[in-house]
């Protein structure tokens, strides 16, 4: 199993500015994955988050705005930059670890952008 | 990337069984059938998984088609706060590590 803590759980920021979300687990793991949630939306996969390599990115997502680090093995963060309105949404980190067992959600960082 | 569809919504009476269907039509034959769900406010939460047999836990039962091209996820009784989104997701599992999908899920209301 894994606990997830994400810091902030919320926050709200000027627009223009940058908003660094971290995420930590109990334990070891390969890829960790940051999902964004807009408002009254389902989850949208935003990239995976490797450990010593460039995080990889869905389509729609671009990492001059949304830069990733995974220094370790259990710890990564997501920065949203250059914020606007509509980067208010729900920020979750999850991982998931085989085919066998379930994954596990952050609660998520709750960004209003004003 | 195989794919599921869910109905939008669903309701229910408390402690009635409630019966979440999902089709998944392009299923690969290494494709587990996962669900989540999602209480307001919160991260999803895990709910069950399986691969071809039916599978039971504290939560639910997955009953899965012989074809394996649709699933139900069975709630025994449901509670108020099982009022939820409810997600039928095909993990990507690769080096390791799983990427989940979802679509919009079937959210699902409890009347008392």
């Amino acid at each position: 199993s894994a606990v997830i803590s994400q810091k902030p759980s919320r926050d709200i920021c000027q627009r223009g500015t940058s908003l660094t979300i971290q995420c930590q687990v109990d334990s070891q793991v390969t890829m960790m994955f940051w999902y964004r949630q807009q408002p009254g939306q389902s989850l949208t996969l935003i990239a995976t988050a490797n450990q010593g390599s460039e995080a990889t990115y869905e389509s729609g997502f671009v990492i001059d705005k949304f830069p990733i680090s995974r220094p370790n093995l259990t710890f990564s963060t997501l920065t949203v930059s250059n914020m606007s309105p509509e980067d208010s949404s729900i920020y979750l980190c999850s991982v998931a670890l085989d085919r066998y067992t379930e994954a596990f959600f952050g609660q998520g960082t709750r960004l209003t952008v004003v | 990337d195989a794919k599921t569809t869910q109905p939008n919504s669903m309701e229910s009476n408390e402690e009635e069984p409630v019966h979440l269907p999902c089709n998944h039509s392009t299923i690969s034959g290494t494709d587990y059938i996962h669900w989540y769900r999602q209480l307001p406010s919160q991260g999803p939460e895990y709910v069950i998984h399986g691969l071809t047999s039916n599978v039971n836990n504290r939560m639910a039962s997955l009953a899965i088609a012989e074809d394996r091209k649709s699933s139900t996820l069975i709630l025994h009784r449901a509670t108020l706060r099982d009022a939820a989104v409810y997600y039928c997701i095909l993990p990507q599992f690769y080096n390791q590590g799983g990427k989940l999908i979802f679509g919009q899920g079937t959210e699902l209301s409890v009347k008392p």
